[in-house]
């Protein structure tokens, strides 16, 4: 299994407090993306990163932020979260080459706001 | 924008029965990924298809690409239980920069 961790795995906040989750790598993949998992939407891609201090925005990046110092560390910030980021959030890593584009994810971190 | 849509959302069915689940677009697409997801795990990548018409088979499951690259199958042979999971297509964009799209998944319960 690749060496993806996610802290926390369950949170509940309140509505207009920060957030910050994190992902851990041990793979020095140089790709790390956030998604979220919503019932009838699949994964929706909200930021992703493709080197240190290197990121983009996804399709559902509004209300979320990113900061990648590290390259095994890729936090996720909701800078004052709202009920409808009750969500289950996954990041996943990867390491694109002419024959591999494999995305290993990590466990998800189960998230409720109140 | 490029959308993947799959189908069956829900799938239901006996062990030992054949199903088959599609993934579809009306964008062409360089490749596209089949994962499965396990209930409280992250997805799990089963198969890359890369050329038109390319089939891939993984024991019991069979994996297409169609002709145009607009669209994808999963077909599974004589289901198991341990089948039982939610199945999610996945397309890198046009853009080139390694980001993915999802479809929105079939779940698949497999009953003993």
């Amino acid at each position: 299994d690749a060496g993806i961790t996610q802290s926390p795995r369950h949170k509940v906040t309140e509505t207009g407090t920060p957030v910050t989750l994190r992902c851990h790598q041990t793979e020095n993949h140089r790709y790390m993306y956030w998604y979220r998992q919503d019932p009838g939407h699949g994964l929706r891609l909200i930021h992703y990163s493709y080197g240190v201090k290197d990121t983009d925005k996804g399709e559902v990046s509004d209300g979320y932020s990113v900061s990648r110092s590290k390259t095994e560390d890729f936090l996720l910030t909701l800078e004052s979260a709202t009920s409808s980021q009750t969500s289950v959030y996954f990041c996943a890593i990867s390491e694109p080459g002419p024959s591999t584009d494999t995305q290993y994810f990590g466990p998800g971190t189960r998230l409720t706001v109140l | 924008t490029q959308l993947l849509e799959q189908s069956p959302q829900f799938l239901s069915i006996q062990e030992g029965e054949n199903l088959t689940v599609y993934c579809n677009s009306s964008s062409v697409f360089s490749s596209l990924q089949w994962y499965r997801q396990e209930p409280g795990e992250g997805p799990v990548l089963l198969v890359t298809v890369v050329t038109g018409g390319e089939v891939k088979k993984l024991k019991r499951l069979t994996f297409q690409f169609g002709d145009a690259r607009k669209d994808s199958s999963l077909h599974i042979t004589a289901a198991q239980p341990g089948d039982t999971g939610l199945y999610l297509c996945a397309g890198p964009t046009s853009s080139g920069t390694y980001k993915y799209i999802f479809g929105t998944g079939t779940r698949l319960k497999v009953l003993a």
